[in-house]
């Protein structure tokens, strides 16, 4: 069954410092997304993505953060510098449409900020 | 807005009784609900969902929630525990609004533990 693919599981990183959070959705699907957990927290929506460009994003999703798909088969999550208070286990999903489409997840990438 | 509650952040069963986890929403128009859940170092794998086809919805593993509008809930089912059950479990919603593709809103998530 195909499936979302991200990378790395796991990323440690300085405060302060950019980082990129990779992911490869299901090929045919055309909706992708960020959420983020924090430990011991709720999974949180961050950001959606259609048509090339981002459709709806919360109000975690600051200027800090970006994404991007670069080509046909990656979508990146960008952090331009990061906090403390990032660290989270970040997860990618896609959709082959919306309303009853489920969503389908990646594994997720923990992100550790020192 | 839309939210989601689930009922017990843990749940301590006994293999072969029956798994119930609690899930009540909150949506301003009909909504589109799931079932993911989630084994250790892994990803969020859906379970179920439901789209307005049948208020009972079947999924994998045998599990199974029923959809009851007038108590806005969508309990997550299961006649008999298996130790493999053992994880976390997350209700979501969401609705087709006017934004393309549509957030999921989760619930706090409810960690079963199954006991021999």
């Amino acid at each position: 069954e195909p499936e979302v693919t991200q990378t790395p599981s796991h990323q440690v990183t300085q405060m302060g410092q950019e980082v990129i959070l990779r992911c490869v959705p299901i090929s045919n699907h055309l909706y992708f997304y960020w959420y983020r957990q924090i430990l011991g927290q709720k999974v949180e929506f961050l950001v959606s993505f259609y048509n090339n460009e981002i459709s709806e994003k919360s109000e975690i999703f600051d200027d800090q953060f970006s994404v991007e798909r670069p080509d046909g088969s990656n979508f990146t999550l960008k952090i331009r510098s990061t906090k403390l208070e990032d660290s989270a286990m970040y997860f990618c999903a896609s959709s082959g449409g919306q309303g009853s489409q489920p969503q389908h997840f990646g594994d997720g990438t923990r992100l550790s900020i020192l | 807005a839309q939210s989601v509650t689930q009922l017990g952040s843990h749940v301590s069963v006994s293999e072969g009784a029956l798994v119930l986890l609690r899930c009540n929403y909150s949506s301003s128009v009909p909504p589109y609900l799931f079932w993911y859940v989630q084994y250790p170092n892994q990803g969020l794998q859906l379970l179920l969902k439901y789209t307005s086809a049948a208020t009972l919805v079947k999924g994998i593993n045998g599990f199974e929630a029923e959809f009851k509008k007038s108590e806005t809930s969508f309990h997550l089912t299961k006649p008999s525990a298996h130790m493999s059950d053992a994880a976390e479990y997350f209700c979501a919603v969401s609705r087709l609004g006017t934004a393309a593709g549509n957030k999921l809103t989760f619930g706090g998530g409810t960690r079963v533990l199954v006991k021999p």
